[in-house]
């Protein structure tokens, strides 16, 4: 089964700063990644995928990329940071094994201060 | 454009009473949809989804969900509702090609002792 490992699990962000989210999945291969972000611990947004190293579809405009270095790998960047990028942000993948089912991992947790 | 609605923001059950949590959808063609639940702080965990076939789908920890197409529904139950299942739920529909989701905004559940 897959494993999705996220880190850091909670970071506070001065206004201006960058960032950086990392995400890698284990027990797959060739997997579909996605980065979503959910605001007031309600709604999930759609903010990236990915369907290969160096792919990226952008879902939303707005001050946040990503990236795909390595197959299992999936970044979330910003050059600075505004007070609206706090939220809580999963990443997801469809691995090849799993059929239509998206699985989630823990989350990071983003204050931005 | 696909769609899906909760319409209830919370409900609330006494332990061992039945439990529904409303869902409807809105799609172009064939629907593939999901329920996921959410803890405090953590990320989405996989109930159940349908794809096709029997309208009844049975999930995890003993939730079922009922597809139903004249009235474009996918109430996600289940039969003796437990302390420990009070948490975050979403439905969700698959959007187009890769697998997307788009989200509900999500029904608290809470199970009272």
């Amino acid at each position: 089964s897959q494993t999705i490992h996220q880190w850091p699990a909670t970071l506070v962000q001065p206004v201006g700063s960058p960032l950086s989210l990392e995400c890698t999945v284990e027990g797959t291969s060739n997997p579909n990644l996605y980065w979503y972000r959910q605001a007031a611990g309600r709604g999930l947004q759609l903010l990236f995928y990915s369907v290969g190293i160096g792919q990226i579809s952008s879902e939303v405009p707005q001050n946040l990329s990503a990236s795909r270095p390595q197959d299992r790998q999936f970044i979330l960047s910003s050059k600075k940071l505004l007070l609206s990028d706090s939220g809580f942000y999963l990443c997801a993948t469809r691995g090849v094994s799993s059929g239509n089912t998206i699985y989630f991992g823990e989350g990071s947790w983003l204050t931005v201060v | 454009a696909q769609s899906v609605a909760q319409p209830e923001d919370q409900v609330n059950v006494a332990e061992g009473n039945p439990l529904t949590v409303k869902c409807t959808y809105s799609v172009s063609g064939n629907p593939y949809l999901f329920w996921y639940v959410q803890y405090p702080n953590r990320g989405l965990q996989f109930l159940l989804k349908y794809i096709t076939g029997d309208n009844l789908v049975k999930g995890s920890y003993g939730f079922e969900a009922e597809f139903n197409k004249s009235q474009t529904s996918f109430h996600l139950k289940k039969p003796s509702a437990l302390v420990s299942d009070s948490a975050l739920y979403f439905c969700a529909v698959r959007d187009g090609g890769y697998n997307k989701l788009i989200f509900g905004a999500g029904t608290r559940l809470a199970v009272h002792p």
